[in-house]
């Protein structure tokens, strides 16, 4: 069975601009989570999505958005791009919600950079 | 709310010897404990888990007790190897409607042949 997939793997992008990371999850897992991965503030939680909608959502600006379709692939939107951004994007997915006892797999991650 | 905190790193062992990784939680609920394992270029991998109070979850050699009465849940591997060479991230969730996953600022594991 395919792991979690994330594209692309690499992103540079400059201050202002937007960008969309694309998280593919195991297949037959209905539950996505990002996070983000700094040096600084380390792993921290963005949003969480089960069936096509928001279940969760941490402490980010509203410059940082998600979608899910119906096949579980999911979408995470960052909008008018700050050198803050700059980060390892990572994506996990699991069976059920986070709420129920159950695993989440990551994927390998996108590594944004913004100047 | 919810945190974690690890011990200060980076570690740096040579082979064979014996692993201690510290972890202390505090939590709102009754969390489930977890250590993942970032290897190079690649995503989190879940180590060990542990559930309810005195539980031991283990894996490839390391062990993890949850302690409720010291909140700890402290990383041990008897005999490193340099495979082990990764960073370990200890976490917590506590299950409800805003359950998310909540780390610790992970540890880098050195280990010399």
């Amino acid at each position: 069975k395919a792991g979690v997939t994330q594209t692309p793997r690499y992103l540079i992008k400059t201050r202002g601009q937007q960008v969309t990371l694309s998280c593919s999850p195991i297949s037959g897992h209905r539950s996505v989570s990002w996070y983000q991965q700094t040096p600084g503030q380390g792993l921290q939680f963005l949003f969480e999505y089960f069936s096509e909608t928001q279940r969760n959502k941490g402490n980010f600006p509203g410059r940082f958005s998600g979608r899910q379709f119906s096949n579980s692939r999911s979408e995470m939107n960052v909008s008018t791009l700050e050198l803050g951004d700059s980060a390892l994007y990572l994506c996990a997915s699991s069976l059920a919600p986070l709420e129920a006892y159950n695993e989440q797999f990551f994927g390998p991650g996108t590594r944004l950079t913004v100047l | 709310g919810d945190s974690v905190t690890q011990m200060e790193g980076p570690v740096t062992l040579s082979e064979e010897a014996f692993l201690t990784i510290n972890c202390t939680y505090t939590a709102t609920g009754y969390p489930s404990l977890f250590w993942y394992v970032q290897y190079p270029g690649e995503g989190l991998q879940l180590l060990l888990k542990a559930t309810k109070a005195d539980d031991k979850g283990s894996n490839k050699g390391f062990e993890a007790t949850y302690r409720k009465e010291t909140t700890s849940f402290h990383l041990e591997k008897g005999s490193v190897q340099v495979s082990d060479s990764a960073v370990y991230f200890c976490a917590l969730k506590v299950s409800g409607a805003n359950s998310k996953l909540t780390f610790g600022k992970g540890i880098t594991l050195s280990v010399r042949p």
